[in-house]
């Protein structure tokens, strides 16, 4: 079955420091999508990435990267020069199946960025 | 451009009563869904629709659910009779095609007393 962890429940980290969010996923499929979003203290869900499982290659916007590995299974989120309007929930989210719109969610990661 | 939207923002009701919390999808999306979020389960998918159809409902949590998409820009999820373990967020989102981006609405914030 399709699992999603992330270990990490909650990170605080002072302002301007680089912080990593650990996303590991279990999936059966050959073809299926990873995403983040963003959950801040309003409340909505923020679309961060979509990665699809052929595409291993990192990704960068702005002060954010993703790190994809098939090898280990890990999609991790880095931010660099964390703000404190970072500060949110993260989650990371797995498609089940390559056909169907059914997300599998992490636990999320509540990152607090300090001043 | 609108996004996903959804009404009420927030709903305080009593046990018993009937809730109905509504959904219109970005224009030109085809998947609709339901999600629920407590601290116990987290973010939880409910109902799934395409073109209005409904696909999956194997997430609802019991014959109290019930949830219709009666055309495209309109979904609803309504709970009867409601119970205060209801008590969650309920996001809408929408997408284009199944494995698209799935847009959030602002969600219903939903409290059974």
């Amino acid at each position: 079955a399709q699992k999603v962890t992330q270990a990490q429940t909650e990170i605080s980290v002072v302002e301007k420091e680089d912080v990593t969010l650990d996303c590991v996923y279990e999936t059966r499929d050959t073809t299926y999508y990873l995403f983040w979003y963003k959950q801040p203290p309003s409340g909505e869900l923020v679309f961060l990435i979509r990665r699809n499982s052929f595409d291993e290659q990192n990704e960068i916007s702005g002060r954010y990267s993703w790190n994809f590995q098939k090898s280990t299974s890990s999609f991790n989120f880095t931010i660099t020069a964390s703000q404190v309007v970072d500060s949110a929930v993260y989650f990371c989210a797995l498609s089940e199946g390559s056909n169907t719109g059914k997300l599998i969610f992490g636990q999320g990661t509540t990152l607090q960025v300090k001043p | 451009d609108a996004g996903v939207i959804q009404s009420p923002r927030h709903e305080v009701t009593e046990m018993g009563q009937e809730v109905t919390l509504r959904c219109k999808p970005i224009s030109g999306h085809d998947y609709l869904f339901w999600y629920r979020q407590t601290m116990m389960r987290g973010l939880e998918l409910l109902i799934y629709f395409n073109n209005n159809v409904p696909i999956d409902d194997s997430g609802m949590p019991e014959d109290r659910f019930s949830a219709k998409m009666p055309n495209a820009s309109f979904s609803t999820l309504k709970i009867q009779p409601s119970e205060p373990r209801d008590s969650a967020v309920y996001f809408c989102a929408s997408s284009l095609q199944g494995v698209e981006t799935q847009y959030f609405g602002p969600g219903t914030r939903l409290l059974v007393l």
